[in-house]
């Protein structure tokens, strides 16, 4: 199958640290996308993982288990400008295609 | 910078009208890609392009076309619009290339057919 999925909805507060998940299924594998989408706004790259572990930008940091279909993006020391949907992605059977998770909507309170 | 225009961010249209919504990128990107996003279903693939004048359909392609007549610009065509079409149309672009895999997003097109 080609399924990626991941939690609709998540609530964190400010100066905490959240982590979102996503799972997907698939024999072959080129790497897994994350990106950050403001209400009414167009997604914008994050990360891109193609090979195992931890890779970390600043406050944001995305993990990869290709053996498990498993990554997760974290976020720390949240600010209210975090609050987004986060969407994974990853490359289809053709160079050209994306598939698409139906994104995170993060909820940040003060 | 990438830069992916769209040629309205909100648009309101009657049922059965023909609507067309474009879209330009200025980094000289071989392929373009329509989708549309509605809540819980995330971004679902309409139609792409990977060189100009070709099309390829992508998951719900049915009552839409494209046109890529420039390689800087694609275009989405709603034949009769219907309501079930009322949607937030994104459009991306991305180079050729082994590796090359991310796309860049236009701005969105919020269209209501009523």
């Amino acid at each position: 199958g080609q399924n990626i999925d991941q939690p609709t909805e998540m609530t964190a507060t400010e100066g905490a640290i959240v982590q979102i998940n996503c799972t997907y299924q698939t024999s072959g594998f080129n790497g897994l996308f994350w990106y950050q989408q403001h209400a009414g706004e167009a997604p914008t790259f994050l990360s891109y993982n193609v090979l195992d572990g931890l890779e970390e930008k600043g406050r944001f940091s995305s993990f990869l288990s290709r053996s498990k279909g498993y990554s997760y993006l974290l976020l720390k020391e949240l600010q209210m400008k975090d609050s987004a949907s986060y969407l994974c992605a990853r490359p289809g059977d053709s160079n050209y295609q994306l598939i698409w998770g139906a994104g995170t909507k993060l909820i940040i309170k003060p | 910078d990438v830069k992916v225009t769209q040629s309205s961010r909100y648009l309101v249209k009657r049922t059965g009208e023909k609507v067309f919504l474009e879209c330009v990128q200025d980094m000289d990107h071989e392929n373009m890609f329509w989708y549309r996003q509605d809540p819980g279903l995330g971004l679902r693939l309409i139609y792409f392009s990977y060189d100009v004048k070709m099309k390829e359909k992508g998951d719900i392609p049915e009552g839409y076309s494209v046109s890529r007549e420039k390689k800087e610009r694609f275009s989405l065509i709603l034949e009769s619009a219907s309501t079930n079409q009322t949607s937030m149309y994104l459009c991306a672009s991305k180079p050729t290339g082994q590796h090359s895999y991310e796309q860049y997003f236009g701005p969105g097109t919020r269209l209501t057919v009523t």
